[in-house]
Protein backbone atom coordinates (compact mmCIF):
# COMPACT_ATOMS: atom_id res chain seq x y z
CA UNK A 1 0.00 0.00 0.00
CA UNK A 2 1.16 3.53 -1.07
CA UNK A 3 1.50 5.94 1.49
CA UNK A 4 -0.27 8.62 -0.03
CA UNK A 5 -3.42 7.49 -1.74
CA UNK A 6 -4.66 9.83 -4.67
CA UNK A 7 -7.85 8.95 -6.99
CA UNK A 8 -6.15 9.15 -10.78
CA UNK A 9 -9.19 10.70 -12.11
CA UNK A 10 -10.03 12.16 -14.89
CA UNK A 11 -12.74 14.26 -13.45
CA UNK A 12 -14.13 15.87 -15.67
CA UNK A 13 -16.42 19.35 -14.72
CA UNK A 14 -18.31 22.15 -16.54
CA UNK A 15 -16.94 25.36 -16.45
CA UNK A 16 -17.88 27.28 -13.02
CA UNK A 17 -18.10 23.98 -11.20
CA UNK A 18 -16.39 23.19 -7.70
CA UNK A 19 -13.75 21.12 -8.21
CA UNK A 20 -13.11 18.46 -4.85
CA UNK A 21 -10.14 16.60 -4.50
CA UNK A 22 -8.43 14.59 -1.86
CA UNK A 23 -6.11 12.42 -0.66
CA UNK A 24 -5.93 9.85 2.27
CA UNK A 25 -2.25 8.56 3.65
CA UNK A 26 -1.00 6.07 6.34
CA UNK A 27 1.82 8.10 8.27
CA UNK A 28 0.84 10.26 10.87
CA UNK A 29 3.75 11.78 11.23
CA UNK A 30 3.40 13.88 8.50
CA UNK A 31 2.49 17.75 9.76
CA UNK A 32 3.31 19.71 6.38
CA UNK A 33 0.61 19.51 3.77
CA UNK A 34 1.37 20.67 0.16
CA UNK A 35 -1.03 20.62 -3.00
CA UNK A 36 0.84 21.24 -6.38
CA UNK A 37 -0.53 21.55 -10.01
CA UNK A 38 1.35 20.38 -13.13
CA UNK A 39 0.63 21.02 -16.37
CA UNK A 40 1.74 18.40 -18.95
CA UNK A 41 4.09 16.85 -16.90
CA UNK A 42 5.61 20.57 -16.63
CA UNK A 43 7.23 21.55 -13.13
CA UNK A 44 4.97 20.97 -10.71
CA UNK A 45 3.65 24.87 -8.98
CA UNK A 46 2.97 24.58 -5.25
CA UNK A 47 -1.04 26.31 -4.72
CA UNK A 48 -1.48 25.55 -1.46
CA UNK A 49 0.45 25.10 1.70
CA UNK A 50 -0.53 24.01 5.10
CA UNK A 51 0.76 23.35 9.15
CA UNK A 52 -1.23 20.49 10.95
CA UNK A 53 -5.36 20.37 11.23
CA UNK A 54 -7.47 23.01 9.64
CA UNK A 55 -8.49 25.64 6.66
CA UNK A 56 -6.86 27.56 4.34
CA UNK A 57 -8.22 30.00 2.17
CA UNK A 58 -6.20 31.09 -1.05
CA UNK A 59 -8.65 33.29 -3.88
CA UNK A 60 -10.39 30.57 -5.65
CA UNK A 61 -8.53 26.91 -3.51
CA UNK A 62 -9.69 26.25 -0.31
CA UNK A 63 -7.24 23.15 1.93
CA UNK A 64 -8.46 21.37 4.10
CA UNK A 65 -6.41 19.07 6.59
CA UNK A 66 -8.21 16.47 8.82
CA UNK A 67 -4.95 14.82 10.68
CA UNK A 68 -7.40 13.11 12.83
CA UNK A 69 -8.97 10.76 9.52
CA UNK A 70 -4.98 11.24 7.74
CA UNK A 71 -7.52 13.11 4.94
CA UNK A 72 -6.37 16.20 3.10
CA UNK A 73 -8.97 17.69 0.25
CA UNK A 74 -8.40 20.72 -1.98
CA UNK A 75 -11.64 22.90 -3.30
CA UNK A 76 -11.03 24.98 -6.61
CA UNK A 77 -13.99 27.39 -6.57
CA UNK A 78 -15.28 28.68 -9.93
CA UNK A 79 -13.34 26.35 -12.42
CA UNK A 80 -11.95 27.78 -15.45
CA UNK A 81 -10.40 25.84 -18.31
CA UNK A 82 -7.26 27.04 -17.50
CA UNK A 83 -7.13 24.95 -14.25
CA UNK A 84 -6.74 21.97 -16.10
CA UNK A 85 -4.36 19.79 -15.09
CA UNK A 86 -3.05 16.88 -12.65
CA UNK A 87 -2.88 17.98 -9.11
CA UNK A 88 -0.44 16.27 -6.36
CA UNK A 89 -0.94 16.31 -3.03
CA UNK A 90 2.52 16.14 -0.92
CA UNK A 91 3.17 15.85 2.71
CA UNK A 92 6.30 15.99 4.32
CA UNK A 93 7.16 15.25 8.52
CA UNK A 94 8.88 18.22 9.18
CA UNK A 95 9.74 21.52 7.51
CA UNK A 96 12.50 20.62 5.03
CA UNK A 97 12.02 17.13 4.90
CA UNK A 98 11.91 15.45 1.30
CA UNK A 99 7.84 15.32 0.15
CA UNK A 100 6.12 12.40 -0.28
CA UNK A 101 3.61 12.58 -3.27
CA UNK A 102 -0.13 11.07 -3.92
CA UNK A 103 -0.20 9.91 -7.68
CA UNK A 104 -1.99 12.99 -8.36
CA UNK A 105 -5.41 13.50 -9.99
CA UNK A 106 -6.00 14.64 -13.80
CA UNK A 107 -8.52 17.39 -13.78
CA UNK A 108 -10.60 18.73 -17.14
CA UNK A 109 -12.45 21.13 -16.69
CA UNK A 110 -14.75 21.96 -20.19
CA UNK A 111 -16.10 25.22 -21.28
CA UNK B 1 9.94 31.07 -14.40
CA UNK B 2 10.23 29.46 -10.69
CA UNK B 3 14.01 30.45 -9.97
CA UNK B 4 15.03 26.41 -9.58
CA UNK B 5 17.20 26.10 -13.30
CA UNK B 6 17.51 22.96 -14.58
CA UNK B 7 19.70 21.76 -17.22
CA UNK B 8 19.71 20.60 -19.88
CA UNK B 9 15.58 20.14 -20.69
CA UNK B 10 16.13 17.46 -23.14
CA UNK B 11 18.78 14.90 -23.28
CA UNK B 12 18.55 11.58 -25.22
CA UNK B 13 21.08 9.08 -25.07
CA UNK B 14 22.01 5.17 -25.62
CA UNK B 15 21.82 2.51 -23.18
CA UNK B 16 24.50 2.22 -21.23
CA UNK B 17 25.87 5.53 -21.27
CA UNK B 18 26.33 8.32 -18.19
CA UNK B 19 25.12 11.72 -17.91
CA UNK B 20 25.14 14.59 -15.85
CA UNK B 21 21.82 16.62 -14.74
CA UNK B 22 22.05 19.94 -13.40
CA UNK B 23 20.58 22.03 -10.92
CA UNK B 24 21.04 25.35 -9.68
CA UNK B 25 18.31 26.26 -6.43
CA UNK B 26 16.69 29.77 -5.80
CA UNK B 27 18.59 32.12 -4.68
CA UNK B 28 19.56 31.49 -0.64
CA UNK B 29 18.14 28.44 -0.55
CA UNK B 30 20.43 25.70 0.73
CA UNK B 31 18.47 22.64 0.19
CA UNK B 32 18.23 20.59 -3.01
CA UNK B 33 15.66 17.93 -3.49
CA UNK B 34 16.19 15.30 -6.52
CA UNK B 35 13.02 13.44 -7.99
CA UNK B 36 11.90 10.84 -10.50
CA UNK B 37 8.61 11.25 -12.66
CA UNK B 38 8.21 8.47 -14.59
CA UNK B 39 4.70 7.79 -16.28
CA UNK B 40 3.93 4.61 -13.97
CA UNK B 41 5.35 5.62 -10.73
CA UNK B 42 4.71 9.26 -10.12
CA UNK B 43 6.91 11.66 -8.22
CA UNK B 44 9.59 9.76 -6.16
CA UNK B 45 12.20 10.73 -3.74
CA UNK B 46 15.69 10.36 -4.86
CA UNK B 47 18.18 12.14 -2.99
CA UNK B 48 18.17 15.23 -0.67
CA UNK B 49 21.49 17.61 0.00
CA UNK B 50 21.70 20.68 2.10
CA UNK B 51 24.34 22.78 2.22
CA UNK B 52 26.74 20.62 0.35
CA UNK B 53 25.89 17.54 2.43
CA UNK B 54 23.78 14.62 1.77
CA UNK B 55 20.70 14.95 4.13
CA UNK B 56 18.51 12.62 3.30
CA UNK B 57 18.46 9.52 0.63
CA UNK B 58 15.26 7.71 -1.11
CA UNK B 59 14.83 4.77 -3.55
CA UNK B 60 17.92 6.03 -5.42
CA UNK B 61 19.73 2.95 -7.38
CA UNK B 62 23.55 2.49 -7.13
CA UNK B 63 23.85 3.68 -10.63
CA UNK B 64 23.25 7.43 -9.83
CA UNK B 65 24.86 9.80 -7.84
CA UNK B 66 24.83 13.03 -6.51
CA UNK B 67 26.68 15.86 -5.15
CA UNK B 68 26.04 19.34 -4.10
CA UNK B 69 28.55 22.51 -4.84
CA UNK B 70 29.88 25.26 -2.97
CA UNK B 71 27.72 27.36 -4.65
CA UNK B 72 24.85 25.39 -3.81
CA UNK B 73 24.38 23.96 -7.49
CA UNK B 74 23.67 20.36 -7.40
CA UNK B 75 24.57 17.59 -10.09
CA UNK B 76 22.62 14.27 -10.61
CA UNK B 77 25.15 11.68 -12.25
CA UNK B 78 23.31 8.89 -13.70
CA UNK B 79 25.36 5.98 -15.18
CA UNK B 80 25.10 2.51 -17.00
CA UNK B 81 21.50 3.76 -18.09
CA UNK B 82 19.01 1.76 -18.62
CA UNK B 83 15.73 2.14 -20.91
CA UNK B 84 13.55 2.05 -17.72
CA UNK B 85 15.51 5.41 -16.20
CA UNK B 86 13.89 7.40 -18.95
CA UNK B 87 11.67 9.74 -17.43
CA UNK B 88 11.41 13.36 -15.94
CA UNK B 89 13.82 14.19 -13.19
CA UNK B 90 13.02 17.40 -11.13
CA UNK B 91 15.09 19.07 -8.71
CA UNK B 92 12.99 21.61 -6.05
CA UNK B 93 15.19 23.95 -3.47
CA UNK B 94 12.93 24.66 -0.38
CA UNK B 95 12.57 27.55 2.21
CA UNK B 96 10.57 28.08 5.24
CA UNK B 97 7.31 27.55 3.30
CA UNK B 98 7.29 25.75 0.29
CA UNK B 99 9.44 23.91 -2.17
CA UNK B 100 9.88 25.57 -5.56
CA UNK B 101 10.42 22.90 -8.66
CA UNK B 102 12.41 23.39 -11.63
CA UNK B 103 11.19 22.82 -14.89
CA UNK B 104 12.85 19.39 -15.37
CA UNK B 105 14.91 17.21 -17.39
CA UNK B 106 13.27 14.94 -19.73
CA UNK B 107 15.53 12.25 -20.33
CA UNK B 108 15.11 9.57 -22.74
CA UNK B 109 17.02 6.18 -22.79
CA UNK B 110 17.12 4.66 -26.53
Amino acid sequence: QKEVEQDPGPLSVPEGAIVSLNCTYSNSAFQYFMWYRQYSRKGPELLMYTYSSGNKEDGRFTAQVDKSSKYISLFIRDSQPSDSATYLCAMSEAAGNKLTFGGGTRVLVKP
Amino acid sequence: DSGVTQTPKHLITATGQRVTLRCSPRSGDLSVYWYQQSLDQGLQFLIQYYNGEERAKGNILERFSAQQFPDLHSELNLSSLELGDSALYFCASSRLYGYTFGSGTRLTVV
